[in-house]
């Protein structure tokens, strides 16, 4: 079946514009995940979505950083006046649930890259 | 402090030759942990995942390991093969939370 799917898969955008990142789970799942991977860093967790709820956005980086989720499937991931420093690849995952047994399977990611 | 480290940050091997990767944690209280192969350009893909009462897993020819009492893994790959070359990531998820702590990650590469 088809897995987690994310667009564009390249974004390459001027300093202070808005973009936005979009991310399709695997149908059924209920959880799904945005992490941003940094050059030579490991992932770090951004937001997570149970339906369409986000119970923890502690990781937003800023709150030039926001996330949506509707219908319980598509999930936005917005970034406004994007700054250099937001340049990374920005994953999204999703599971069965919020257990933390479940299995996150990921998307291949956008690559954002700000100049 | 919630903390990943993995070592070595890259390794080079041999085709057919095996290899031990290394994973450190302080996360705690701990939940599982899991092992991950990420290609370039790709999101990561799980291999394993461990939860505190076991002390091996394998997958083929991966073999993960857990000391929850010293807080360590290692993943052991034998008889690697060129599809091998990845970056394999550690993560630790922490009771109580959804979020997942993430190492930095291996480079392996094989080379024929």
């Amino acid at each position: 079946g088809a897995g987690v799917s994310q667009s564009p898969s390249n974004k390459v955008t001027e300093k202070g514009k808005d973009v936005e990142l979009r991310c399709d789970p695997i149908s059924g799942h209920t959880a799904l995940y945005w992490y941003r991977q940094s050059l030579g860093q490991g992932l770090e967790f951004l937001i997570y979505f149970q339906g369409n709820s986000a119970p923890d956005k502690s990781g937003l980086p800023s709150d030039r950083f926001s996330a949506e989720r509707t219908g319980g499937s598509v999930s936005t991931l917005t970034i406004q006046r994007t700054q250099q420093e937001d340049s990374a690849v920005y994953l999204c995952a999703s599971s069965p649930g919020t257990s933390r047994t479940y299995e996150q399977y990921f998307g291949p990611g956008t690559r954002l890259t700000v100049t | 402090k919630n903390q990943v480290e993995q070592s070595p940050q890259s390794l080079i091997i041999l085709e057919g030759k095996n290899c031990t990767l290394q994973c450190n944690y302080t996360v705690s209280p701990f939940s599982n942990l899991r092992w991950y192969k990420q290609d370039t350009g790709r999101g990561p893909v799980s291999l394993t995942i461990m939860t505190f009462s076991e002390n091996t897993k394998s997958n083929g020819r991966y073999t993960a390991t857990l000391d929850a009492d010293t807080k360590q893994s290692s993943l052991h790959i034998t008889a690697s093969q060129l599809s091998d070359s990845a970056s394999y990531i550690c993560v630790v998820i922490k009771t109580g939370a959804n979020n997942l702590f993430f190492g930095t990650g291996t480079r392996l590469t094989v080379i024929p």
